[in-house]
Parts: structure tokens; sequence; C-alpha cells
């Protein structure tokens, strides 16, 4: 089945910190995958896109995210958070000739002064 | 230009009244998604809009959920006989046209209350 899991349901870190937030995904076609970020109140802002090419992708904000095929693995990377950054964040996978996105449970992030 | 607006934002209700909720998508969009987010849940398919025609409709719970889409723009979300089990948010998200390679841009949601 198809299934996307956010390992982490909760994760704090310090202003100015590294961040990494995990995804895995199982598909079994080529996955078209997806982060979002949904700050209180809002609706979810597309952050990254990966359909196909480099592994590394650049999004808004300073994010990154690398697809690791091996692993099924789409984990979001910022080199330095800053407080505006906590916020819930949502990892999504789709594939070529759908429709649908599956989504993950999220990972609300809190960040520290 | 204006992105997806839904209304209302906030919405109490009574167990067993019927709601309707409403999302306008940006202008242009062919393609249209419901999609339900519970406390400690990812957000949950419900049913999507190509034009005025709804393909699937899998996601739906449950038969007192249906939703329609006029003039392939506005869609109205209706619930009825609300049970507090659909105290949720609604999410709605428009894309210029249905398949998972378009970007899905989502409006701020219904907090719906049922008490």
């Amino acid at each position: 089945a198809q299934s996307v899991t956010q390992p982490d349901i909760h994760i704090t870190v310090s202003e100015g910190a590294s961040l990494e937030l995990r995804c895995n995904y199982s598909y079994g076609a080529t996955p078209y995958l997806f982060w979002y970020v949904q700050s209180p109140g809002q609706g979810l802002q597309l952050l990254l896109k990966y359909f196909s090419g480099d592994t590394l992708v650049q999004g808004i904000k300073g994010f990154e995210a690398e697809f690791k095929r091996s692993q099924s693995s789409f984990n979001l990377r910022k080199p330095s958070v800053h407080w505006s950054d906590a916020a819930e964040y949502f990892c999504a996978v789709g594939a070529s000739g759908t429709y649908k996105y599956i989504f993950g449970t999220g990972t609300r992030l809190k960040v520290l002064a | 230009g204006a992105g997806v607006s839904q209304s209302p934002s906030n919405k109490v209700t009574e167990k067993g009244k019927d709601v309707e909720l409403r999302c306008d998508p940006i202008s242009g969009h062919t393609a249209l998604y419901w999609y339900r987010q519970s406390l400690g849940q990812g957000l949950e398919f419900l049913i999507y809009f190509q034009g005025n025609s709804a393909p699937d409709k899998s996601g739906l719970p449950s038969d007192r959920f249906s939703a329609e889409r006029t003039g392939g723009s506005v869609s109205t979300l209706t619930i009825q006989r609300t049970q507090q089990e659909d105290s949720a948010v609604y999410l709605c998200a428009s894309s210029l046209e249905a398949g998972a390679v378009y970007e899905q841009y989502f409006g701020p949601g219904t907090r719906l209350t049922v008490t």
C-alpha cells in the first residue's frame, strides 16, 4: 500500500541550529515528492518538490531536500533555523498518471530563541 | 493574484445539523480537491473535481458527505447530520490541471467543530 511516514511528531531546535525532518515513503511507481509547510491558521504552502533529475532539491525559505531512492527517503534540511520556521511540515507523495497526493502525518517544529 | 479562499473560516454546529463549506479556487484552475485534517492525522483525501465532474469520490467517509462544483469554479462540501467525529479542519486545494505534476495550492481551511 502507498504510504508516507514522518517518524517525528514533534521536533524542537534552537534558533540558528541545523534542522533535518525525516520522510519515508512506500510507493510502487517512481514517486513525485513534496514538502509543504503549514503555519498556524494558514493553508499549506509548497516548500519544494522532486520529480526527477538532480536528487538534491532547493526550495524556498532556504530549505533543501534530498531524494534517496535506496532508502525511500526524502528528508528536509535547513542549515540554520529561524524563529519564523516554527510550523508544521508535511511530506507528500504522488506519481505520474495520478492526481492524488498522499500526505504524512506531519512534524511540528518548535524553535527556541 | 488571489489564492484559494474558503468560507467560513470557523464553524461551530450542533450534532445532527447540516453544514456547507465553500471553496473558491484560483481562477483558471480546472482541478479542485477537498481534504480533511484531523488532530494528529495527516491530510485525508476526500474528493477531487476535474471541471464540474468528480471522477473520484472514494475518499468521502460516509454518505452524509457530498460535494458539488458549479461553473468549473466554486465548490461546496456538504455534511448532513453532523457527528462529533466530523470535527476537523477541511482544506480545499486547486491546481491548473488534475495530476500530481501540477502543484496544489491550498486554502486556509474551515475549522468545523461539532458540539
